[in-house]
């Protein structure tokens, strides 16, 4: 079946410093990639999306490329600030299904 | 896009009685699911909703416990039931859109503690 390996936390960082969280995947066929963010009490936000090799889907200054050579979809920013603290997801839908299959959820923490 | 409403956000139970959490969806979904997260844990799907039909269980997951019903295309809803201390979770509702592309939308989620 589908699955998804991504880094594992807590990746604590200072503000204004470069992030990058890795995200490799198995899955049949041609997916759909995706990563949600969920910010501290609250449900998933879609952050950003991709469905094709080398579509890199873009949001509130974060980047993910897909990568089918590789299989992956890491997920960088610039430079982060505290607001961006939060648990990053990330997760395949495969091309024929309907179900998301999560990895493991990288907690950002970012400090002043 | 879809707009998912979850309902309660929160709430605060006593072991051995039993929560209903509703999902409402704004758009004509094609599927519906049910997720549990527990306590610093990533996603893990209990079922999927079907419309009119008994729920598509995942392992480890059965209908006694949670019960699952979808009436119609928009609106489920999941029971835990006889609840432990375990069950403290947060419970989130997705929903897929298949068009050009499928995307899932999720609720905000219920967040339950047993006690």
């Amino acid at each position: 079946g589908d699955s998804v390996t991504q880094m594992e936390g807590p990746v604590t960082l200072s503000e204004e410093a470069f992030l990058t969280i890795n995200c490799t995947y198995t899955a049949t066929g041609y997916p759909s990639l995706f990563w949600y963010v969920q910010y501290p009490g609250e449900g998933l936000q879609l952050l950003l999306k991709a469905t094709k090799a080398d579509d890199k889907g873009s949001n509130k200054g974060f980047e993910a490329t897909y990568r089918k050579e590789t299989t992956s979809f890491h997920l960088e920013k610039g430079s982060v600030q505290v607001s961006d603290s939060a648990v990053y997801f990330c997760a395949p839908l495969p091309e024929a299904g309907n179900m998301l299959t999560f990895g493991g959820g990288t907690r950002l923490m970012v400090k002043p | 896009s879809a707009v998912i409403s979850q309902k309660p956000s929160r709430d605060i139970c006593q072991r051995g009685t039993s929560l209903t959490i509703q999902c409402q969806v704004d758009s004509q979904v094609t599927m519906m699911f049910w997720y549990r997260q527990q306590p610093g844990q990533s996603l893990t799907l209990i079922a999927t909703a079907n419309q009119g039909s008994e729920a598509t269980y995942e392992s480890g997951f059965v209908i006694d416990k949670f019960p699952i019903s979808r009436p119609n295309l928009t609106f489920s809803t999941l029971t835990v039931s006889n609840m432990s201390p375990e069950d403290s979770s947060i419970y989130l509702c997705s929903a897929t859109l298949r068009g050009r592309v499928t995307e899932a939308f999720f609720g905000q989620g219920t967040r339950l503690t047993v006690v």
